[in-house]
């Protein structure tokens, strides 16, 4: 089955820090992998998506590389504020009639001035 | 533009008491429509999908179900509520027709439900 493993939070980072949140995935078939952002007491809202391998979807400061070899999909960000502070999901979709699309965990990121 | 509006935004009921959340979407045709809880500590869970007026697919057995009366109305429900049901509730749309790998699903702000 499909499945999304991200890396454990939460994260604190000092404004201006580099970023790096991990995710890996399995997958049956072809998936297509998204980053959304859930900012405090909000719905959840699209980030970046890549379609295929090799792909780099970027938003915001935000990026991450569609990884075919290390089933991997890690979102970075070269310099983060303390408006980043937010639970950030991993997930993907290979839709084939069965779960439309499957979310990691989440990882909370919080930025200290 | 395509906007999702979900109400209420919070909500406090007693166990065994009824539960109706209503979602929906204005600005799109057909949407895809979905439905997920997010409880504490347990990540997103897919509850229920819609693909058009009537089709409902359910993820995970329990005791919630979900209705499409209209084309951009989407309804979860329950009889009777368990303290197990507080999470927080979120609707989402894709664009309508055959679910593709590599739709985007929108949200909406979601609603907050505490069982107590």
């Amino acid at each position: 089955g499909n499945s999304v493993t991200q890396m454990e939070g939460p994260v604190t980072l000092s404004e201006e820090a580099f970023l790096t949140i991990n995710c890996t995935y399995t997958a049956t078939g072809y998936p297509s992998l998204f980053w959304y952002v859930q900012y405090p007491g909000e719905g959840l809202q699209l980030l970046l998506k890549a379609t295929k391998a090799d792909d780099k979807g970027s938003n915001k400061g935000f990026e991450a590389t569609y990884r075919k070899e290390t089933t991997s999909f890690h979102l970075e960000k070269g310099s983060v504020q303390v408006s980043d502070s937010a639970v950030y999901f991993c997930a993907l979709t290979t839709y084939s009639g069965n779960t439309p699309l499957v979310f990691g965990k989440g990882t909370r990121l919080s930025v200290i001035a | 533009s395509q906007t999702i509006h979900q109400w209420p935004a919070t909500l406090v009921q007693p166990v065994g008491s009824p539960l109706s959340l209503e979602c929906t979407v204005e600005g799109t045709s057909n949407p895809n429509l979905y439905w997920y809880r997010q409880a504490a500590g347990r990540g997103l869970q897919l509850l229920f999908y819609s693909v058009g007026i009537g089709q409902i697919s359910s993820e995970v057995p329990q005791n919630l179900s979900a209705s499409r009366p209209q084309d951009r109305q989407f309804i979860l429900s329950s009889k009777k509520l368990l303290l197990s049901d507080s999470g927080f509730y979120l609707c989402a749309w894709s664009v309508g027709g055959v679910i593709s790998r590599t739709d985007t699903q929108y949200f909406g702000p979601g609603t907050r439900l505490t069982v107590l």
